[in-house]
């Protein structure tokens, strides 16, 4: 199982908005509406922010949103803030009943 | 709320193996799954296997097939991972994380996310 594509990193100013893509195949982001993803600060455990593509987390901040398109999942990050610097990863349910993730992206706000 | 504990920092010889304790707090250790995630320095987010404790069968990442063995205690609330024939490239955090579940469909439904992780198990490989 071949880890999900995502961009190495992006970048943004405080207030802007930002999106990170995921890219699969239709046997895991495709085929199952089971996208996940996960913000790790440095020397962290990852956190997790969106789930089953689009819902969130009590907690967590509705500046954080995410969708799917195909084999392509997406999360986008609104209103910028300093604490959003991270890493972040997609992670989808496979055809095998495993899960992979994405190789990550590093944000950084500008 | 629950929180995962894990085991402390290993230090192992390359062909040597090490296991590692994830113990459960909080909750129901029955009523969930129990994934195993491990992130090399500097690198990103590897899925190892998992198991559902209250069935005791746990299915693993086609890479870690045969090297690694994944279990769970009831009695004690607790998930070990065990890797075998370490070697350098096996050096990493290993994180114990969550999937929760809950009853429906006249059945019980886990969820397809990993919602609680452990703090993580720095594991080195050298000789």
């Amino acid at each position: 199982q071949s880890a999900l594509t995502q961009p190495a990193s992006v970048s943004g100013s405080p207030g802007q908005s930002i999106t990170i893509s995921c890219t699969g195949t239709s046997s895991d982001v495709g085929g199952y509406n089971y996208v996940s993803w996960y913000q790790q600060h440095p020397g962290k455990a990852p956190k997790l922010m969106i789930y089953d593509v689009s819902k969130r987390p009590s907690g967590v901040s509705n500046r954080f949103s995410g969708s799917k398109s195909g084999n392509t999942a997406s999360l986008t990050i609104s209103g910028l803030q300093a604490e959003d610097e991270a890493d972040y990863y997609c992670s989808s349910y496979t055809s095998s009943s495993t899960w992979v993730f994405g190789g990550g992206t590093k944000l950084t706000v500008l | 709320q629950v929180q995962l504990v894990q085991s402390g920092a290993e230090v192992k010889k390359p062909g040597s193996s090490v296991k590692v304790s994830c113990k459960a707090s909080g909750g129901t250790f029955s009523s969930y799954a129990i994934s195993w995630v491990r992130q090399a320095p500097g690198q990103g987010l590897e899925w190892m296997g998992g198991i559902i404790p209250i069935f005791g069968t746990a299915n693993y990442a086609q890479k870690f097939q045969g090297r690694v063995t994944i279990t769970a205690d009831e009695s004690t609330s607790t998930a070990y991972m065990e890797l075998s024939s370490l070697r350098s490239e096996d050096t990493a955090v290993y994180y114990c994380a969550r999937r929760g579940g809950k009853r429906g469909g006249g059945g019980y439904y886990y969820y397809y996310y990993m919602d609680v992780w452990g703090k993580g198990t720095t594991v080195t490989v050298s000789s």
